[in-house]
């Protein structure tokens, strides 16, 4: 059973254009929301997170919404630039001492 | 300050043999986790280890351990190699357990089983 999903497996974007990565989940128990993005040959890195009591968060071109009642989870990269092309994993984590919950995955290619 | 090392940083073995792989934490940091990421299943959690005791382990057979030592380092061992366990395997480490917490990963090791 498959709790975090990241239905586009890739996504391409034009420099300078907004990435929109998406993220649905199943279990509303959750109550962090992580992005991770992965680089080749490298380990995943943190990018931005939220808690289930907002909405919103913003880290200069990097903002993440938050849907609890749709349990949808989005990253929106504004300019994309060629650097942003990485795997973006998105994870979910419940209260107490319970471990990171990944998606699969998706690869984002910003094409100057 | 260095980040997470993992070595090595690949390997070949073939079926039935075992494979010990280590990890070194962030200066400071004593929470140690280990993930497995294949291409058709991202990543997935193996274990968590806290002060050398394993206070989270994900839904692998037994074949897959791990331990703590004093210093924080830590090692994970797969014994009985299958196909299937071709993978990268990534070390992360936090400087506490809990929620929130950001993880820092190592480059992972690549196994490669044939």
């Amino acid at each position: 059973d498959q709790q975090v999903k990241q239905n586009s497996p890739s996504l391409s974007v034009q420099e300078g254009r907004i990435s929109i990565l998406n993220c649905d989940y199943t279990n509303s128990m959750f109550d962090y929301f992580l992005w991770y993005k992965k680089y080749p040959a490298e380990g995943p890195t943190f990018l931005i997170s939220i808690s289930s009591i907002k909405d919103k968060n913003e880290d200069g071109r990097f903002t993440v919404f938050l849907n609890k009642s749709a349990k949808h989870l989005s990253l929106h990269i504004v300019p994309s630039q060629p650097g942003d092309s990485a795997v973006y994993f998105c994870a979910l984590q419940r209260a107490g001492n319970t471990p990171l919950v990944f998606g699969k995955g998706t690869r984002l290619s910003v094409i100057a | 300050k260095a980040g997470v090392t993992q070595t090595p940083r690949y390997l070949i073995k073939t079926r039935g043999q075992q494979v010990t792989l280590s990890c070194s934490p962030i200066s400071g940091h004593r929470s140690v986790s280990w993930y497995q990421q294949t291409p058709g299943q991202g990543l997935q959690f193996l274990f968590e280890y806290f002060s050398e005791t394993q206070r989270n382990k994900g839904n692998f057979p037994g074949r897959f351990s791990g331990r703590q030592f004093s210093n924080s380092r830590s090692e994970m061992n797969v014994s009985t190699l299958e196909l299937g366990d071709s993978a990268l395997y990534l070390c992360a480490s936090s400087l506490r357990q809990g929620v929130n917490e950001k993880l820092f990963f190592g480059s992972g090791t690549q196994l490669s089983v044939l």
